[in-house]
Parts: structure tokens; sequence; C-alpha cells
């Protein structure tokens, strides 16, 4: 399973993008990239996952690059009820090994 | 549609007792989860399961045990509870494991655990 790394802690100003990135250097070819959130220790939410190519939702994009040792979810116009822990997650064999995850602060 | 559905929310448990965690979906998924959240931490994976009658343990299994015997439900058992299994536990359940066939996990709300 891939390990990932994020920072611990961003900051955004509301009605801006808010760009979350995530190493995960040692991620497998098959292996996809989710990314949750959990708003204030309710249950982590589902925001989108990829495997090599750009996704984009109602929620958000995620933007993943060509070598998939990183990528970058992007919130395009940030709330205050985004702030929240954001986790980028490898998934394979059916189960999802979370990390420390962001901590994402929306600020108005 | 309720989802995923934990029982209870809180629970106060003294060192030695046991309790069961009770986990519920009506999503007719096949695989479900258990993971346990402490404080400022990221949810680490206890045990799962692909299907009726089928179990594994995940990354910290110790003094925990399930069982699945319908698709709907995945019981948590903690047999001698322990002040170190103070946490935030959470169930989830996912169609299968594949990420083409499946829009991501479905958590519960959590039920919060106090061992004294």
């Amino acid at each position: 399973d891939a390990k990932t790394t994020q920072p611990p802690s961003m900051d955004c100003a509301e009605g801006r993008a808010a760009n979350l990135p995530c190493n995960h250097s040692t991620i497998s070819g098959n292996e996809y990239v989710y990314w949750y959130r959990q708003i204030h220790s309710q249950g982590p939410q589902y925001i989108i996952h990829g495997l090599k190519n750009n996704e984009t939702n109602e929620m958000a994009s995620l933007i993943i690059t060509e070598d998939r040792k990183s990528s970058t979810l992007i919130l395009p116009h940030a709330t205050l009820r985004d702030t929240a822990v954001y986790y980028c997650i490898g998934h394979r064999g059916g189960k999802l090994i979370f990390g420390q995850g962001t901590e994402l602060s929306v600020k108005p | 549609n309720a989802g995923v559905t934990q029982t209870p929310k809180f629970r106060i448990l003294k060192i030695g007792q046991s309790m069961t965690l009770q986990c519920a979906q009506d999503m007719n998924h096949n695989y479900m989860y258990w993971y346990r959240q402490d404080p400022g931490m990221g949810l680490k994976l206890i045990y799962y399961s692909v299907g009726a009658g089928i179990t594994d343990k995940g990354e910290v299994p110790n003094g925990y045990n399930v069982s699945r015997s319908t698709t709907e439900d995945f019981p948590l058992r903690l047999e001698l509870a322990a002040p170190s299994q103070t946490s935030v536990y959470f169930c989830a359940s996912s169609y299968s494991g594949t990420p083409r066939q499946d829009y991501g996990y479905t958590f519960g709300s959590g039920t919060r655990l106090t061992v004294v």
C-alpha cells in the first residue's frame, strides 16, 4: 500500500481555491488515490478518486502527476464549511489505509 | 435508506468489561470495515470483511474480534476492555473493493468509547 505524505495544516481564504498536495511516491501502477475529508470528528466523507487521469466532480478536482508520485486536490471556491481534515489515501486490495491528513482551515 | 448505522453512539466501560459495537448497513454492500481513531490521529483499520462468513485483520486487530454472519451486520467485540482502547470507532461499507465499481466507502457516525 502506498504511503502518503501531506502537510499537517493549511489555511485558505473563503472564496479562493484550496490546493491540497499529497506525495505518494511508493504508489503502485494499479493503486488508486482516494481523497476523503472528516469534518469535526464525523465519519469521513468521500470526495474523489483517480488512477492516472485528472478527475472532476461536483465537489472537487483531482490532478495526478504523470509519474503518479503526487497529486493535488482542488476545492475551487472554498467555503467555511470546507474546514476539515483532508486525507489522501492509497487504495488496493479492498482496503483504505489512512494517514495523518491535512487540516484545512478556511478563513473569512 | 439509513446507510451505515452504528450503536451505541457513546459508551463508558470499566477496565476488564466486555462489549459489542454494532454496525449495520442497508445498501447491500459486500465489504465492511472497522476503524478506530485516537484523538488528533488518522483512522486505523482494525478488521474488515469482504462478505458474509469472511473476515480478516487490519493494522491494529489485537484486543478485538469480529464476525460476519449476514451481509448487513458486522459487530466488533471487545472482550477485556483496556484504557488503550479509548477511541472513536467508525464502521464503513463499500459495494466492492474495486474502485471502478464503487465510488467510495460509506462511513457511520461513530461510537465514542471511553475505558476507565
